[in-house]
This record gives C-alpha cells, sequence and structure tokens, in this order.
C-alpha cells in the first residue's frame, strides 16, 4: 500500500541552526501538508501546499519556516533558525484531490538542544 | 478555548470493557472525522462523519455524530489491547486544513 515516507525519523539538532525536514508523499497526490505536535499537546495545522505555492498557512509557520518541493517526489519543511520550542514531532500528509482524505507519515521528531 | 474538546484526556480499562469518548464543541461542522495515532506514527483516519444523527460501524467501534452536527462520540465494545492508542477527533476547514481535538489516550489492559 502507497505511504508517506518521512526522513529522518530522528533529527538533533543546536538551536540557531538551520533543519531541512523531508517527505515523499504517496505519488499520484497532489496536495501536501505540514503539522506538528509537541510532547503531551494536540496536533497542530502548519502549512499546506498545492500547484507549487503555500495555499494555507497558520500563525505557527512564521518567516522562519519555509516549505518547498524542489523535485517531483520530495517536499520539504525548513526551519532557518531552530529555537527550543520547535521541538516537536513534525508530519507530513498529503491528499490526492482536494479535501480527500489526508495520510500522514510516521513523523520526524525534532529536538533542539 | 478549545475548538474540539475531547474527553476524557486518558483511559485505563480492562480487556473486554466498553468505553465512549466523546468529542464536543460549540461549533457546528459539516463533517468530523476520527483518527487514532499509534506511538511513533501519524494519525490514521478512521471514519468520516458528515449527516446530523448518523451512525458509523467499524468492527467493534461505533461513531455518532451529533443532530446538531457539534458533537461525536467513539464507543468500543469489549476493548482489545490492541485498540490501545490515541483516539483524535478533527475537522476540515477552508482549502483543508485539519484542526484536531487533543486527544483521548486509551490503555486497555491485558
Amino acid at each position: 500500500e502507497p505511504e508517506v515516507t518521512q526522513t529522518p525519523s530522528h533529527q538533533v539538532t543546536q538551536m540557531g541552526q538551520e533543519v531541512i525536514l523531508r517527505c515523499v508523499p504517496i505519488s499520484n497526490h497532489l496536495y501536501f501538508y505540514w503539522y506538528r505536535q509537541i510532547l503531551g499537546q494536540k496536533v497542530e495545522f502548519l502549512v499546506s501546499f498545492y500547484n507549487n505555492e503555500i495555499s494555507e498557512k497558520s500563525e505557527i509557520f512564521d518567516d522562519q519556516f519555509s516549505v518547498e518541493r524542489p523535485d517531483g517526489s520530495n517536499f520539504t519543511l525548513k526551519i532557518r533558525s531552530t529555537k527550543l520550542e520547535d521541538s516537536a514531532m513534525y508530519f507530513c500528509a498529503s491528499t490526492e484531490r482536494h479535501k480527500n482524505i489526508q495520510y500522514f507519515g510516521a513523523g520526524t521528531r525534532l529536538s533542539v538542544l | 478555548t478549545q475548538l474540539l474538546e475531547q474527553s476524557p484526556q486518558f483511559l485505563s480499562i480492562q480487556e473486554g470493557e466498553n468505553l465512549t469518548v466523546y468529542c464536543n464543541s460549540s461549533s457546528v461542522f459539516s463533517s468530523l472525522q476520527w483518527y487514532r495515532q499509534e506511538p511513533g506514527e501519524g494519525p490514521v483516519l478512521l471514519v468520516t462523519v458528515v449527516t446530523g444523527g448518523e451512525v458509523k460501524k467499524l468492527k467493534r467501534l461505533t461513531f455518532q455524530f451529533g443532530d446538531a452536527r457539534k458533537d461525536s462520540s467513539l464507543h468500543i465494545t469489549a476493548a482489545q489491547p490492541g485498540d490501545t492508542g490515541l483516539y483524535l477527533c478533527a475537522v476540515a476547514w477552508a482549502g483543508n486544513m485539519l484542526t484536531f481535538g487533543g486527544g483521548t489516550r486509551l490503555m486497555v489492559k491485558p
């Protein structure tokens, strides 16, 4: 069964460093999303992406965050200068069409020290 | 205030017991989704409820959408250890961004 894959599974970084979290959505999917889940808190929407541009973003998704689809398969989330409070699980999701079921990856655990 | 309030936050029961978890809001939704998340995994969609009063069954899981489409419940019959996990309700806004409740963490002990 097709699945969304995320790498790495765990990323440890120093505060102030840039990180790139990678996602390979399901191959025929057109809509892509990033969510985060701080330990013990709820899953929060960050950004949605369609047709090579951001379609929606939340207040969390500030200038420190960016997304990119550098090629036909990868979808990345970059955090420019990480802060301690960026430590969380980051989930990528994709859908085939607008308002279809979102399929989530297993997540990347980001630990900012 | 939270858009979606889930209760209880934690539930620990013995195998074979029945349980119900709730997802409540003061807002009206066109649809509501239930997800299950296991440790180290992302949320997995269980069901979408659309019509007020709708009841959907998935094996031992029964989902109900309130008549006013403001709340929903998930009932599990004869819970098994494999049901252990985090149960999340969510609604989709605008472009399809999901807003999740805080979840109910269920542990079923053998």
